[in-house]
């Protein structure tokens, strides 16, 4: 079974600019959410999507946002960008969340110039 | 608010030697997880613990999870160089189904 792809790998950006980060998870799992790494804040939970609903969110501003196709595919917007945004970016997928174990891609590399 | 806090933060051990990474955390919860995670790599699921005394043992890590105590623990045993990592825990709670809480991870540094 292929991975959690994450795509792109790596970003450069300025300040003021927009992103689009896009996750496709495992074949078969419906649950995608999203980390921020960082290191000064550590991992933290951006928001998760099931079933093209969002169905959890963390404590970030408006400037993120996401979504979820009906492929269970997912993107995360960040407009606005600020240095502070400069970031690995995780996606995860498990198959229902709760119980079920999560998988995480590679990550995406975001720099904020 | 759920709190998790990994101790020690960093660790170098000697080849050979045993030591456990602690994971505390502040709410009632029977999901934990621990992760490692190579420099500039993404996080590898090591194992999940589901309840009460749960016991899991991988190679010379073992993990296990106390949920009155809120407590889990990640033990090295003969640690070797490859054991070099950081390794979180991470803890879900309630109905927040895919939404973790990590510590801020263990820096683990094995010498020969």
């Amino acid at each position: 079974k292929a991975g959690v792809t994450q795509t792109p790998r790596y970003l450069i950006k300025t300040r003021g600019q927009q992103v689009t980060l896009s996750c496709s998870p495992i074949s078969g799992h419906r649950s995608v959410s999203w980390y921020q790494q960082t290191p000064g804040q550590g991992l933290q939970f951006l928001f998760e999507y099931f079933s093209e609903t969002q169905r959890n969110k963390g404590n970030f501003p408006g400037r993120f946002s996401g979504r979820q196709f009906s492929n269970s595919r997912s993107e995360m917007n960040v407009s606005t960008l600020e240095l502070g945004d400069s970031a690995l970016y995780l996606c995860a997928s498990s198959a229902s969340g709760g119980y079920n174990e999560q998988f995480f891609g590679p990550g995406t590399r975001l720099t904020v110039l | 608010e759920l709190k998790v806090e990994q101790n020690p933060l960093f660790l170098s051990m000697q080849e050979g030697k045993n030591y456990t990474i602690y994971c505390n955390y502040s709410t009632t919860s029977d999901r934990l997880y621990w992760y490692r995670q190579d420099p500039g790599k993404s996080l590898e699921s090591l194992f999940v613990l589901l309840s009460n005394g749960a016991v899991k043992q991988e190679g010379r890590l073992m993990a296990s999870l106390d949920t009155k105590a809120r407590l889990s623990t990640l033990h090295i045993t003969a640690a070797v160089h490859d054991l070099s990592a950081t390794y979180f825990c991470a803890v879900d709670i309630g109905t927040n189904a895919g939404k973790s809480t990590f510590g801020d991870g263990t820096t683990l540094t094995v010498k020969p």
